[in-house]
């Protein structure tokens, strides 16, 4: 079955810029989207399709896809921003969602 | 405004079959493209993706879990139903409902409903 693997955690300082990995077999030919999700809250979509944002999310959230890696990169990271973020695919039906990743925010 | 709510047992004993109802507004399942999913997240773990129905009545599966769930919809109340059945301990988790349109993320998220699996 195909999987999706984030690090564990990433910390970042504020102002600097966080990246979050996500790898996957040809993942590159999919399409990836990531969600933020803060405790005790639902998750919240954060780009969609490689590198689009929804409305309302701030334009800091930015998001690639190539080869086997998706990327979700957050510049100018605020403390708002800690959470966990889970990278999603789709793998000819299934759903997939990556293992997720804590970011902390020092 | 769309907005997805989930309902159903708070606690289930071992063996016992799950089910869950998603009731939803905002949209309709019968529009062409539409999907509703179901996801669900034990205690401090990740999300895991359970099943997916779309407007035509197109149902997926996690393969893992397929022969325990069913995903049924009832476009007349703005419903989705899920079974699980055999329940077990580990199935002990938060379960959510989510918003699709075909192959593209989950763009709006139910509150989730927790489920907990004891004797």
């Amino acid at each position: 079955s195909y999987e999706l693997t984030q690090p564990p955690s990433v910390s970042v300082s504020p102002g600097q810029t966080a990246s979050i990995t996500c790898s996957g077999d040809k993942l590159g030919d999919k399409y990836a989207c990531w969600y933020q999700q803060k405790p005790g809250q639902s998750p919240v979509l954060v780009i969609y399709q490689d590198s689009k944002r929804p409305s309302g999310i701030p334009e800091r959230f930015s998001g690639s896809n190539s080869g086997n890696t998706a990327t979700l990169t957050i510049s100018g990271t605020q403390a708002m921003d800690e959470a966990d973020y889970y990278c999603q695919a789709w793998d000819s039906r299934p759903v997939v969602f990556g293992g997720g990743t804590k970011l902390t925010v020092l | 405004q769309i907005t997805l709510k989930e309902s159903g047992p708070t606690l289930v004993k071992p063996t016992q079959t799950l089910t869950l109802t998603c009731t939803f507004s905002g949209f309709s399942l019968s529009t062409s493209g539409v999907g509703v999913g179901w996801i669900r997240q034990p205690p401090g773990k990740a999300l895991e993706w359970l099943a997916l129905i779309y407007w035509n009545d197109d149902k997926r599966y996690s393969p893992s879990l397929k022969s325990r769930l069913t995903i049924t919809k009832d476009t007349s109340k703005n419903q989705v139903v899920l079974t699980m059945t055999n329940m077990d301990p580990v199935d002990t988790a938060t379960y959510y409902c989510a918003h699709t349109v075909v192959e593209d993320a989950f763009d709006i998220w139910g509150q989730g409903t927790m489920v907990t699996v004891s004797s």
